[in-house]
């Protein structure tokens, strides 16, 4: 299996540019998670999705931030429009089933910078 | 609400010296446990997780960690590090009563020198 799949894997944008960042769960996957790394903040949850339906999005910082989740191989996180404090590390994890104790497995990330 | 605090931001050894990197969290109820690792570049891999019963939990790479309940904590051990342990080490808890939602720590920016 190849894992969780996010892309872009890096991405340079404009503060006031559309930035969408996505992700390829692994497959049998029902749970998706979309998190945000900082120095500051270190690792946050921003929003969580079972089978395909977002059940918690307390986490996402405004409305400028916004995620879908389509089909179940399938999620995207879109910033619009992006500022300079949206810079991070954006990861995707994924988890089969709903209990407590089971593993989520984290994608590589996409390192934004808004300038 | 829950939390966890990772009270080591930045450890630096030598290779071969032990390592010991502490986690304390603060929920009222049950809870799962988690130590995360990401090495330089990479995504977050599982090192090792405590659910209950014996509270010494054995991971991979020779980590380990012990879960004190009277101490809240959750303390990440391994007795020889090598160079290749260099890594960010995040501790992570969540609810045993079905919760989905892992609360992080800032993690530890583990620095092996060799």
């Amino acid at each position: 299996d190849a894992g969780v799949i996010q892309s872009p894997r890096h991405e340079v944008t404009e503060m006031g540019q559309e930035v969408t960042l996505r992700c390829k769960p692994i497959s049998g996957h029902n749970s998706l998670f979309w998190y945000r790394q900082t120095m500051m903040r270190g690792l946050e949850l921003l929003i969580y999705f079972n089978n395909n339906v977002p059940i918690d999005d307390s986490g996402m910082p405004e409305d400028r931030f916004s995620a879908k989740m389509p089909n179940a191989s399938f999620s995207t996180l879109k910033i619009q429009p992006s500022e300079p404090r949206d810079s991070a590390v954006y990861f995707c994890a994924s988890r089969l089933g709903e209990g407590s104790r089971e593993t989520q497995y984290f994608g590589p990330g996409t390192r934004l910078l808004v300038l | 609400a829950q939390s966890v605090s990772q009270h080591n931001h930045h450890v630096i050894l030598s290779e071969a010296a032990s390592l010991e990197l502490g986690c304390n969290y603060s929920y009222g109820g049950t809870v799962n446990l988690f130590w995360y690792v990401q090495y330089p570049g990479q995504h977050l891999q599982l090192l090792l997780k405590y659910f209950s019963g014996d509270p010494l939990v054995k991971g991979i790479k020779g980590f380990e960690a012990e879960f004190i309940k009277s101490k809240f904590s959750f303390n990440l051990r391994k007795p020889s590090v090598q160079w290749s342990d260099t890594a960010e080490y995040f501790c992570a808890v969540n609810a045993a009563s079905g919760t989905y939602k892992y609360i992080f720590g800032t993690g530890t920016r583990l620095k092996v020198l060799a």
